[in-house]
């Protein structure tokens, strides 16, 4: 079964540094990988996604993600943080076979941009 | 606004008794999805359905039942209910079936079991 991994529950960050969240996954065969944000007392918000193609995805809200099939990471970066992108962020995984979708999420990360 | 409207907000109910929560997709999803969110258990992918009939199964157990309708809206029933019910319900909607579409959420529909 495909899993992700994420290796930070809390991650604290003071606003305009930079940040990144670390997602790795485990599969034996091809994966879709997504980012999505979770603002309070709302639903995921998708932030981007890899299927295929280049390796540096850019997403929503200046975040951008690289997947790297050899140390099997998909990491989220956002080079400088506003107190609005405090959430919790989940790295997901889906199966690339047949014709049913379902995504595998991890546990999530808390992101707190302080002043 | 994702598009994918959730009903109820919120529900508090009692152990034993038996709820429904409803979601209508975006306009033209074909496909809709179930997700639970507990703090023990975190984001758990529930069911799926495409057009009217189930497409995928999870962690679904055997006293929650759902079903997509004609007019494609999608009802999670949940009977029983037990004190770790008590959770966030998620719904999600995209295009078609298949993995590299992507899936809009709901608000969620906040379960409280007492």
């Amino acid at each position: 079964a495909q899993s992700v991994t994420q290796l930070d529950s809390q991650v604290p960050v003071f606003e305009e540094a930079p940040v990144e969240l670390r997602c790795n996954y485990s599969s034996s065969v091809s994966v879709y990988l997504f980012w999505y944000v979770q603002y309070p007392n709302q639903g995921l918000q998708l932030l981007l996604k890899y299927l295929s193609g280049s390796t540096l995805v850019k997403g929503i809200n200046g975040f951008e993600a690289e997947f790297n099939k050899s140390q099997t990471s998909f990491h989220l970066r956002k080079p400088s943080v506003h107190i609005s992108d405090t959430a919790e962020y989940f790295c997901a995984v889906s199966d690339t076979t047949g014709t049913a979708s379902k995504l595998t999420f991890g546990t999530g990360t808390r992101l707190q941009v302080t002043l | 606004d994702s598009g994918v409207t959730q009903t109820p907000k919120h529900l508090i109910t009692a152990t034993g008794q038996r709820v429904t929560l409803r979601c209508s997709p975006r306009s033209g999803d074909l496909s809709v999805y179930w997700y639970q969110q507990s703090l023990d258990q975190g984001l758990q992918f529930l069911i799926q359905y495409y057009n009217g009939e189930e497409r995928a199964k999870g962690n679904i157990l055997e006293r929650f039942s759902a079903q997509q309708f004609p007019d494609l809206h999608s009802e999670l029933n949940l009977s029983s209910l037990e004190l770790g019910d008590s959770a966030l319900y998620f719904c999600a909607s995209s295009r078609t079936s298949g993995s590299s579409y992507e899936q809009y959420f709901g608000p969620g529909t906040r379960l409280t079991v007492t």
